[in-house]
């Protein structure tokens, strides 16, 4: 299978952990983009990459989260000292290009207890 | 802010109906809006729209975008169960290109 790849799939955790998922793009997809999901919403912007530079972060995200893509390759999301309001599907997407349609990953449901 | 806003929030039909779906936006500078099928996982793109009043069709499913009035409408003809699912529209500016900001999608479902 050569789609979007996340892991875990799933991920409970207790308030105050930290968590951290990871992110295989389509390979030669140099944009990745991470969204948050919760029920009834659409995705929300939580931040991309061209390559291995985070181009833009949300201003609705803390300080809490942080992602990397250090080798223009895959992604990592961490979020420091969950909390409940955590709980969402955390999407990623890649595309081949700055003007392209995204290409999403089946998601990492995090539930924070 | 960018912002999307979709209608109907939900959308109850018969196989065999036709369906329009409406996705109104504001986005600053815009570059493209763009249409996605979401069942019970991630998203998967539909159409991408940039110019005005030319749709795109893909077997039972077309879509239009009018830019003066900033909407675009998303038809479903003969619907199936299979065309059960959330319809997400999106908008991408220029400003900010590859960023999409997301509408909170209409729930169709389609019953036999």
């Amino acid at each position: 299978d050569t789609g979007v790849s996340q892991d875990p799939r799933h991920k409970i955790t207790k308030r105050g952990q930290n968590v951290t998922f990871r992110c295989d793009p389509i390979s030669e997809h140099n944009r990745l983009y991470w969204y948050r999901q919760t029920l009834g919403q659409g995705p929300e912007f939580l931040t991309y990459f061209q390559n291995e530079a985070q181009l833009e972060k949300s201003r609705l995200l803390s300080d809490r989260f942080s992602a990397e893509r250090p080798k223009g390759s895959f992604s990592t999301l961490e979020i420091q000292r969950t909390e409940q309001g955590d709980s969402a599907m955390y999407l990623c997407a890649s595309s081949p290009g700055e003007y392209n349609e995204q290409f999403f990953g089946p998601g990492t449901r995090l539930t924070v207890l | 802010e960018d912002k999307v806003v979709q209608s109907p929030l939900s959308l109850v039909v018969h196989e065999g109906d036709t369906v329009t779906l409406n996705c109104s936006y504001e986005v600053t500078n815009f570059r493209s809006l763009l249409w996605y099928k979401q069942e019970k996982k991630a998203p998967t793109f539909l159409f991408m729209l940039t110019s005005s009043g030319i749709e795109k069709k893909s077997g039972r499913l077309s879509s239009i975008l009018d830019k003066k009035e900033l909407f675009s409408i998303l038809n479903i003809t003969a619907t199936q169960t299979g065309d059960s699912a959330i319809y997400l529209c999106a908008v991408e500016g220029k400003s900010n290109a590859g960023k999409s900001t997301f509408g909170d999608g209409t729930t169709l479902t389609v019953k036999p």
